[in-house]
């Protein structure tokens, strides 16, 4: 089974500044590691994934993210946010092919909601 | 590309009554994935569905049903609903192989009084 730790639940950041939202995982198995963003009354939009290779990942809308298999996280990071970046986001996680449960299921994270102002 | 279509998108319900919730998935995929989302509890997975057969099946109780079509659309059931019950429901639809990107709806918001 897998678990996903989302480290902050709420992050206040000024408009223009950086950003990283931290994301642990626990896993008894290989994983894929995702990154998606909710918009109010919406449904999940994915930023970015990991599934294997370069260690760093780039994404849309400037957002990317470091894989770090010692430490199991996945942080996302940008380095300017925008107002419009203003939303709840979700680190998953997915189990590698050959596990019972790993067919079409993602297992999220709690979010951070990430409130920018100008 | 149309994206997933989810229909209703908001449902009133009383406690014992039954519901069904559609989803249409991308042209294409044939992997359909449900997801209840609730304040208290996050993003819980429900079900998976590729090629009409159910492939995993998350820790819900029997209340809750699903099945899938032949044009990759699927449905989901709740019966005898609870105040519980409250919650977004999202469907996610994907080619269906490993690591796949999964693509959400906007999702049915069922509210059970």
């Amino acid at each position: 089974a897998q678990s996903v730790t989302q480290l902050d639940s709420q992050v206040p950041v000024f408009e223009e500044a950086p950003v990283e939202l931290r994301c642990n995982y626990s896993s008894s198995v290989s994983v894929y590691l995702f990154w998606y963003v909710q918009y109010p009354n919406q449904g999940l939009q994915l930023l970015l994934k990991y599934l294997s290779g370069s260690t760093l990942v780039k994404g849309i809308n400037g957002f990317e993210a470091e894989f770090n298999k010692s430490q199991t996280s996945f942080h996302l990071r940008k380095p300017s946010v925008h107002i419009s970046d203003t939303a709840e986001y979700f680190c998953a996680v997915s189990a590698r092919l050959g596990t019972t449960d790993s067919w079409g299921k993602l297992q999220f994270g709690a979010g951070t909601q990430v409130v920018v102002t100008p | 590309k149309a994206g997933v279509t989810q229909t209703p998108r908001y449902l009133i319900k009383t406690r014992g009554q039954q519901v069904t919730l559609s989803c249409s998935p991308i042209s294409g995929h044939r992997s359909v994935s449900w997801y209840q989302q609730t304040p208290g509890q996050g993003l819980q997975f429900l079900f998976e569905y590729f090629s009409e057969t159910q492939r995993n099946k998350g820790n819900f109780p029997g209340r809750f049903s699903g099945r899938q079509f032949s044009n990759s659309r699927s449905e989901m059931n709740v019966s005898t609903l609870e105040l519980g019950d409250s919650a977004l429901y999202l469907c996610a639809s994907a080619r269906g192989g490993q690591g796949d990107t999964q693509y959400f709806g906007p999702g049915t918001r069922l509210t059970v009084l």
